[in-house]
């Protein structure tokens, strides 16, 4: 089946600082990518739609100058986390459409600590 | 807009007693619905999908799943719970203009021995 990675798995990083979490697609690709955030404890937000070559769309709610997203590639979306703060500690998901349309591969997902 | 609610926001079972996980969906589309499990500290695994073929769902691990657009149902089966089975599950809506993905919000499965 196709494999979507994430690179890092885990991160920490100090408040202020900016954070790149990076989100391929191995063996297929992949023109719409998808960002989701899960707080512990509870379920996946779509944070944004990911369109290559495009600029992101960005749920309700979350901020576009924050959470900047990139997908320069047809296999690499990238998210930065900008000025990060301890609330936006998190498990943050990608997940990646198979050029189909059909089907959508979710990552492994990188956990951000923010001290 | 495409939405999912999961009734059921923590079952507890006995190990090898039956799993009934509810999902209630609502679609303007003719919807794709998933079940998905997150063990601790885990990614996402596909448990199945429904895509309008056969309203009965078979899956891994035992599971199943079936549609039922006149009570605008997916639940989730499983004849005999396992230990292993203890985990997040979470039922997912696909549809509407941008053809994402919508996350319930999570029944956590307990299992006692």
């Amino acid at each position: 089946g196709a494999v979507v990675s994430q690179h890092p798995s885990r991160v920490i990083c100090k408040s202020g600082t900016s954070v790149k979490i990076e989100c391929r697609s191995l063996d297929f690709q992949a023109t719409t990518m998808f960002w989701y955030r899960q707080f512990p404890k509870q379920s996946l937000m779509l944070m944004a739609t990911s369109n290559e070559g495009s600029k992101a769309t960005y749920e309700q709610g979350v901020e576009k100058d924050k959470f900047l997203i990139n997908h320069a590639s047809l296999t690499l979306s990238t998210l930065t986390v900008t000025s990060a703060h301890p609330e936006d500690s998190s498990f943050y998901i990608c997940s990646a459409r198979d050029p189909g349309g059909l089907e959508q591969y979710f990552g492994p997902g990188t956990r951000l600590t923010v001290t | 807009a495409q939405s999912v609610t999961q009734l059921d926001s923590h079952v507890s079972v006995s190990e090898g007693t039956p799993v009934l996980l509810r999902c209630n969906y609502s679609s303007s589309y003719s919807p794709s619905l998933f079940w998905y499990v997150q063990h601790p500290n885990k990614g996402l695994q596909l448990l199945l999908k429904y895509t309008s073929a056969a309203t009965l769902v078979k899956g891994i691990n035992g599971f199943e799943a079936e549609f039922k657009k006149s009570e605008t149902s997916f639940h989730l089966t499983k004849p005999s719970a396992h230990m292993s089975d203890a985990a997040e599950y979470f039922c997912v809506v696909r549809g509407g203009n941008n053809n994402d993905m919508r996350f319930g919000a999570g029944t956590r499965l307990t299992v006692k021995p």
